[in-house]
This record gives structure tokens, C-alpha cells and sequence, in this order.
């Protein structure tokens, strides 16, 4: 499954399918993006990161591309599972902050269906 | 557990009174961010401080103010509370003050009624 992050805020898929998330970032001059996991609860957890002089980076079972030409992040999940279900946020620094601060997008809901 | 320690949970207030959320950071962590969570905005950054010192201001409130102590715990004020100010807030720690990636708390969750 797939969704269009700000366009379509859940995405459904059924376990063991692979999963789609994207993202539109707003910053060109942005230079490091992270995608974080938030389930119900709690903060939002680190899952992978990638650096804007990259395009691909792989994790264990998670994947993030990323497209500076159209500003356009996504993070796929391998063979997806019901422990996967939560809030996807992708966030973004911009490069000329010489600080910590991120921009986060708006969020996708994952839904694994068993 | 994450390692940054946010108190309290929970916490229910009413229009004009001021509360403080409290934040402890990773050990090790000189970084301290805060966040604010509502339904409508998503996630926004408030304010960091480094070592102590205020490093990068978001969209904070007048009516909001926080400090980092030299134990490098952090302490969020919210003041004259208004209903809108409803959200969760979360605390976050870095090791550097421009680091790639950070931890997050479990955050506060603020009522006001």
C-alpha cells in the first residue's frame, strides 16, 4: 500500500504487505531528514535517517528514498507487521539552522490489518 | 525507556493558571528541546537549550518560558493557560547542539479546562 502523507493521513495495509509512506518536505536547503514512529502513548522514536547528499539508506526491514528534485521523502516497511502500526512523522533540518531544531510534516497513520 | 525522563504524565489545569512541565535528559545529553503536540498542528518546536544556554527559539509563546539548570535538567513554564494551550508536550535530548537525531520523552499531557 501506499499513501501521499498529507493528502491521505492513514494508510491501510494488510500484514505482510510491504508499506509505502510518503512525505513533501518544504525546505530545499534542508540537509538531513529523519523518520520517526510514534505509537499511542508515547514520544516519537527514532526508526532511520538519511543526509541530503544521499538517496537511498536501508535499515533492518525499513528503506528511506529520497528525491531532493521534487522535495519528496518516503519510507518503505518491509513484509509489514501489526507492531508496526502507529504515527509516521518525517522531519527535517534546515541547513541553516546551526541548531537541533526540526520541522516536522503533518503525520501518516499505519494501520496493519492481520 | 528512552532515558529522558518527563514528569508529570499528566496534568489537568484550569484558564489562567501557569504549570511546569519537567524534563531530566538522556545522561550524557547536553541538548534539551521542547515540543508541543496538538491534534491540529502536528509537532512544533518550542525551544532549545544547550548546555544551559538558549540555542533556538521556535514558535514559543510569550506566555511560555523555559531554562535549562546546571544539572542540564529543563523546566517548561506555561502561564495565563488558555484552553488552546491543551496538548502534549514533549521533551527531547541530543548529545551536541546541532545533532542529527534525538530522543524523545513520553511527554506531558496538558488539559486545561
Amino acid at each position: 500500500g501506499e499513501s501521499v502523507g498529507l493528502h491521505l493521513p492513514t494508510l491501510s495495509v494488510q500484514e505482510g504487505d510491504n508499506s509505502i509512506i510518503n512525505c513533501a518536505y518544504s525546505n530545499s536547503a534542508s540537509d538531513y531528514f529523519i523518520w520517526y514512529k510514534q505509537e499511542s502513548g508515547k514520544g516519537p522514536q527514532f526508526i532511520i535517517d538519511i543526509r541530503s547528499n544521499m538517496d537511498k539508506r536501508q535499515g533492518q526491514r525499513v528503506t528511506v528514498l529520497l528525491n531532493k528534485t521534487v522535495k519528496h521523502l518516503s519510507l518503505q516497511i518491509a513484509a509489514t507487521q501489526p507492531g508496526d502500526s502507529a504515527v509516521y512523522f518525517c522531519a527535517e533540518r534546515p541547513i541553516s539552522s546551526n541548531t537541533g531544531k526540526l520541522i516536522f510534516g503533518q503525520g501518516t497513520t499505519l494501520q496493519v490489518k492481520p | 525507556d528512552s532515558g529522558v525522563t518527563q514528569t508529570p504524565k499528566h496534568l489537568i489545569t484550569a484558564t489562567g493558571q501557569r504549570v511546569t512541565l519537567r524534563c531530566s535528559p538522556r545522561s550524557g545529553d547536553l541538548s534539551v528541546y521542547w515540543y508541543q503536540q496538538s491534534l491540529d498542528q502536528g509537532l512544533q518546536f518550542l525551544i532549545q537549550y544547550y548546555n544551559g544556554e538558549e540555542r533556538a527559539k521556535g514558535n514559543i509563546l510569550e506566555r511560555f518560558s523555559a531554562q535549562q539548570f546546571p544539572d542540564l535538567h529543563s523546566e517548561l513554564n506555561l502561564s495565563s493557560l488558555e484552553l488552546g494551550d491543551s496538548a502534549l508536550y514533549f521533551c527531547a535530548s541530543s548529545v551536541g547542539g546541532s545533532n542529527y537525531g534525538y530522543t524523545f520523552g513520553s511527554g506531558t499531557r496538558l488539559t486545561v479546562v
